[in-house]
Order: C-alpha cells, then structure tokens, then sequence
C-alpha cells in the first residue's frame, strides 16, 4: 500500500483558518474506515486530534475540525495560534493494515 | 491513566534483530483493543510496522511483514517488537500505541491510535 497524500507545507498568520488535505484511495481514505490526525512537535511522540473522520478527543480545541469528501479527507484548524505550528499526519485504517499520510509541516507566520 | 514505555536497546549491529518491548500501564492488555508499532526515521514520517490484538491476532505491514514479528504478554502487561535483518535504513524512533476497535455485530469502530510511548531511538550503524 501507498503513502497517503499530504501536502509538505502549509501557512497560515495567527487568527486564520487553514485545511490539510490527506488523499488516499477507495480502499482506505474512500472506504468507510475513518481517518485519524496526529500533530507532533518537534521531539515529542504524535497526539490524536481527530479520529473517526470528524470526533475530537476531551482536551482537543474544538478549532480543529475534520471532514472527508470521496478519497480525501481534510483538516481544518481555525483561528491559528503560535502553538499550533507543528507537523500534522493523517492516518487510515484499510481493512487488515493501516497507512500514514506523509506529513504537513505547519508554520504560523 | 493509560501509559505506554517503550524499552530495548538504542544501538543494534547490521543483520541482527531489533528487539523492542512497550509495557502498558493504566489499562489491561487483556481487556481488549489492538497495540501497535509505529516508527519514525529521523527527519521523515511515520511508518505503520503492524499490531496485535489482545487473543494474539496479528496484521503487519506488507514491506516488512518478512522481517517483523509482534507478541503480546498478558501477564507482564505488555507487548513486543522484533525486527530481523536489520540496515542502516532501519534507524529509526520507535513509537508504541493503542488502537481503540469497538465491535457491535458485523460493525466495527475505532482504529485509531489513542495513546502513545514517548518513543525510543533506535541506531543501525551503516
């Protein structure tokens, strides 16, 4: 199985709204299995953001949000702030094995 | 409090086998849900390596299903990683998660990697 899709850099000044894309294909991204997000600073082990395409974990910002339209699956985080600067992973389960996207480097200008 | 820790040695010689083991704190193995290993190549992404499901049911990622091996211990709580023939290309931080699979019938929810170890750097010398 491939990589999934992600772009290797996204920006964004503190206030704006910003969307990662992550895109897969029918058999993962575009199945009814659900996609995760991870952010991880620099160091420090990934956090779940998102799971389940759209579900915030207790203690998440509720200005992270997830969506999916067909094979891509997207994250928004609105009202950026400093803090938010970080790497972003998608992540999908494709039946017997799960597959990372390959990671958008976030800078809030 | 669920914690994961990652343990095993920092430094494996080309050709051997990498041996890792996460020991599960907070939550019983046994309980349920599939424990996974993810790593990390300096600089890079995250890779997927496989999971195992608490009765020892395994999946692994077909690049390098030949060379991985995933166990379960119920009663040390904990699970581990082996990784044969390994290369420099095999330098890597190597993280161990849980992975919530909720089941209701035929459905199934979840598969999603809720809790982390903090990683554990592990060096092939080229």
């Amino acid at each position: 199985q491939s990589a999934l899709t992600q772009p290797a850099s996204v920006s964004g000044s503190p206030g704006q709204s910003i969307t990662i894309s992550c895109t897969g294909t029918s058999s993962d991204v575009g199945s009814y299995n659900p996609v995760s997000w991870y952010q991880q600073h620099p160091g420090k082990a990934p956090k779940l953001m998102i799971y389940e395409g759209s579900k915030r974990p207790s203690g998440v910002s509720s200005r992270f949000s997830g969506s999916k339209s067909g094979n891509t699956a997207s994250l928004t985080i609105s009202g950026l702030q400093a803090e938010d600067e970080a790497d972003y992973y998608c992540c999908s389960y494709a039946g017997s094995y799960w597959v990372f996207g390959g990671g958008t480097k976030l800078t809030v200008l | 409090q669920v914690q994961l820790q990652e343990s095993g040695p920092g430094l494996v010689k080309p050709s051997e086998t990498l041996s890792l083991t996460c020991a599960v704190s907070g939550y019983s193995i046994s309980s349920g849900y599939y424990w996974g290993w993810i790593r990390q190549p300096p600089g890079k992404g995250l890779e997927w390596i496989g999971s195992i499901y608490h009765s020892g049911n395994t999946y692994y990622n077909p690049s390098l299903k030949s060379r991985v091996t995933i166990s379960v211990d119920t009663s040390k709580n904990s699970f581990s990683l082996k990784l044969s023939s390994v290369t420099a290309a095999d330098t890597a931080v190597f993280y161990c998660a849980r992975a919530p699979i909720i089941c209701s019938g035929t459905s199934c929810s979840g598969f999603y990697f809720d809790y982390w170890g903090q990683g554990t750097l592990v060096t092939v010398p080229s």
